[in-house]
Formats: structure tokens, C-alpha cells, sequence
């Protein structure tokens, strides 16, 4: 089972910042968040992922509470292309560990 | 960049036919995977490979083989395909190592069988 809850769908305008929440309150100590994004009929694409400290790419950021129970992955500037599935994952370091994809937040981007 | 390819983005097969699903990565990843996608269960991995020759079976083997003779090749096979195979099957790979890892999937094979 997915270790993560996270909402079935939500909207956002273009243009404005897509704040999708994550909750994985079971997280242990040397798992990492991560975030990936499924295009409608293309692969998973990984998005970021981290520990506990907030991290920042060219694609969004993510905010990690402290007590790491829960996340937001951000889009800054969300446009039609970033209408997709989006997964939220919890994976340990060592990369034995099995990504578990749940059934992810469907993000519509309206014009 | 790194490229995961899948030899088909669609495929169509009659029941009982043994169908070869194939997977090439140019990163020299160790690590090589494949799942299958249906509506309402999300992403289900079927076997994963931490090197050549080495297979470990995932959540859903049933059904299925995989190969991997080549540090750059998966080969996913279903030896009798049957009716509830019909799925999107996704390759990703992913370097060894210490450490968080990145798994890159390929673009999906859509498999129907009749």
C-alpha cells in the first residue's frame, strides 16, 4: 500500500501557483519525499524529491513540514502543460526500496 | 538526457501468444524495472533488476518473465498472454548506488489482447 494520502483532484487557473498537499505521517527517519508526474498516456516523469530541507529546481519546489509528516510540491507559474497525475512518494535511501505509486492528485489546469 | 525506449507504443495480441515487451536505457543504469498501469490501481511492479542476469520478483509476477542479458536491455515476457494482460506496461531505469535514486520511465506500451 501507498504511504501517502493524497487529495483525488484539484483545479488551478494558469498562470498561478499550484499548491498540491501530500501526507505520509507515517515518513521514517531515512525516507525521502518524492514527486513525480504522469502526462496523460506518457511515462512517470520525476519532478524533485527531499529529506527535510525545502528544495527548489526549474520545475517547482518543495516545502517539507518539519516534522515531516506532510509536504507541498509547488508549481510556481502552473500552465496547461502541467494538467497530469501528480504522485506523491515516500522511498527509503537505500534504493532497494520499492517505489510505491498511489493513485496521485489529477491536476487541471484551467485557462 | 537520459532515454528509456520501449520498442512499441502499441500492441495488439491474440490469447495464448507469447508477446516480448523490450526496454533499452543509454545511462548505463543498473537498476532496471517494469510495472503496469490499469485505471484505478495506479503503477503495479511486476519484476526489477539490480544487475545483468539478476531478477527479483515484484508485487504482480504472475504471468510474467523478465530477462536481462544486457546492462542496457529489460525484457518483459508474457509466456501464454491472456485477456487481463490488456495494460499500459511502463519500463523505467535507475543508477546503482548509495544514496536517494531517480527511476526514468519510458514512454508506456499499450497492450491489448483479444
Amino acid at each position: 500500500d501507498a504511504k501517502t494520502t493524497q487529495p483525488t483532484s484539484m483545479d488551478c487557473a494558469e498562470g498561478r501557483a499550484a499548491n498540491l498537499p501530500c501526507n505520509h505521517s507515517t515518513i521514517s527517519g531515512n525516507e525521502y519525499v518524492y514527486w513525480y508526474r504522469q502526462i496523460h498516456s506518457q511515462g512517470p516523469q520525476y519532478i524533485i524529491h527531499g529529506l527535510k530541507n525545502n528544495e527548489t529546481n526549474e520545475m517547482a519546489s518543495l516545502i517539507i513540514t518539519e516534522d515531516r509528516k506532510s509536504s507541498t510540491l509547488i508549481l510556481p507559474h502552473a500552465t496547461l502543460r502541467d494538467t497530469a497525475v501528480y504522485y506523491c512518494i515516500v522511498r527509503l535511501m537505500n534504493r532497494d526500496d520499492k517505489i510505491i505509486f498511489g493513485k496521485g492528485t489529477r491536476l487541471h489546469i484551467l485557462p | 538526457d537520459v532515454k528509456v525506449t520501449q520498442s512499441s507504443r502499441y500492441l495488439v495480441k491474440r490469447t495464448g501468444e507469447k508477446v516480448f515487451l523490450e526496454c533499452v536505457q543509454d545511462m548505463d543504469h543498473e537498476n532496471m524495472f517494469w510495472y503496469r498501469q490499469d485505471p484505478g490501481l495506479g503503477l503495479r511492479l511486476i519484476y526489477f533488476s539490480y544487475d545483468v542476469k539478476m531478477k527479483e520478483k515484484g508485487d504482480i509476477p504472475e504471468g510474467y518473465s523478465v530477462s536481462r542479458e544486457k546492462k542496457e536491455r529489460f525484457s518483459l515476457i508474457l509466456e501464454s498472454a491472456s485477456t487481463n494482460q490488456t495494460s499500459m506496461y511502463l519500463c523505467a531505469s535507475e543508477s546503482g548506488g548509495e544514496g536517494p535514486g531517480t527511476q526514468y520511465f519510458g514512454p508506456g506500451t499499450r497492450l491489448l489482447v483479444l
